[in-house]
């Protein structure tokens, strides 16, 4: 039984750039959250997915968004690439409101 | 909301000694608290999580206690070995199944 899996595990952005980081849920989970986490610092919410509707949010700009598919799986978008966007993005699952399991992350680095 | 504080930032124990981590968090209506550890870059192992309804946890050399009255969690960890050297973080749960996190404890064990 696989995990929560992340892809890509690496990504390099330039300012201004648009990006997609994607995650599939641990089998069995019909929920997908967020979090980005910055060098030093504990993760930070971003939002919540749930029947393929943002379920709750946390204090990030429009910039972010996301998208949840019929499977399950999930997708973070960030528009407009601050240097302060650099990061590394953490997804996680769960069934309903049961335990979070995390994924290994995706480390952006925003030049 | 609900802040979450890990004493101390960062600490270096000799090999063997026994390793006390602290978590306080000011909101007491929580219904678990969790310790996770983390390796540099790297995504979220969960390694214990109480309920509310118990005072400790307990797996292998790790124990956890839980006191929410007094809003505090403390993670010991026994005998420790230079491969327990890595970021260790506190998270509550608030909201809808969202994790409020500390910044983390960054331990060294030193050979």
């Amino acid at each position: 039984d696989a995990g929560v899996t992340q892809s890509p595990t690496h990504l390099i952005k330039t300012r201004g750039q648009q990006v997609t980081l994607r995650c599939s849920p641990k089998s069995g989970h019909d929920t997908v959250s967020w979090y980005q986490q910055a060098l030093g610092q504990g993760p930070q919410f971003i939002f919540q997915y749930y029947e393929e509707e943002e379920r709750q949010r946390g204090n990030f700009p429009d910039r972010f968004s996301g998208h949840q598919f019929p499977n399950y799986s999930s997708e973070l978008n960030v528009n407009a690439l601050l240097l302060g966007d650099s990061a590394l993005y953490l997804c996680a699952s769960s069934a309903g409101q049961t335990k979070l399991f995390f994924g290994s992350g995706t480390q952006l680095s925003v030049l | 909301k609900q802040e979450v504080t890990q004493i101390p930032a960062a600490l270096s124990v000799p090999e063997g000694e026994n390793l006390v981590l602290n978590c306080s968090f000011t909101d007491s209506a929580i219904y678990n608290l969790q310790w996770f550890r983390q390796d540099p870059g790297k995504g979220l192992t969960s390694l214990l999580l109480i309920q509310s309804s118990q005072r400790e946890q307990t797996s292998g050399r790790l124990n956890a206690s839980l006191d929410k009255s007094s809003g505090r969690s403390t993670l010991y960890i026994a005998a420790s070995q230079p491969g327990d050297s890595a970021t260790y973080l506190c998270a509550v749960p608030y909201g809808n199944n969202r994790l409020a996190f500390g910044k983390g404890n960054q331990v060294v064990v030193i050979p």
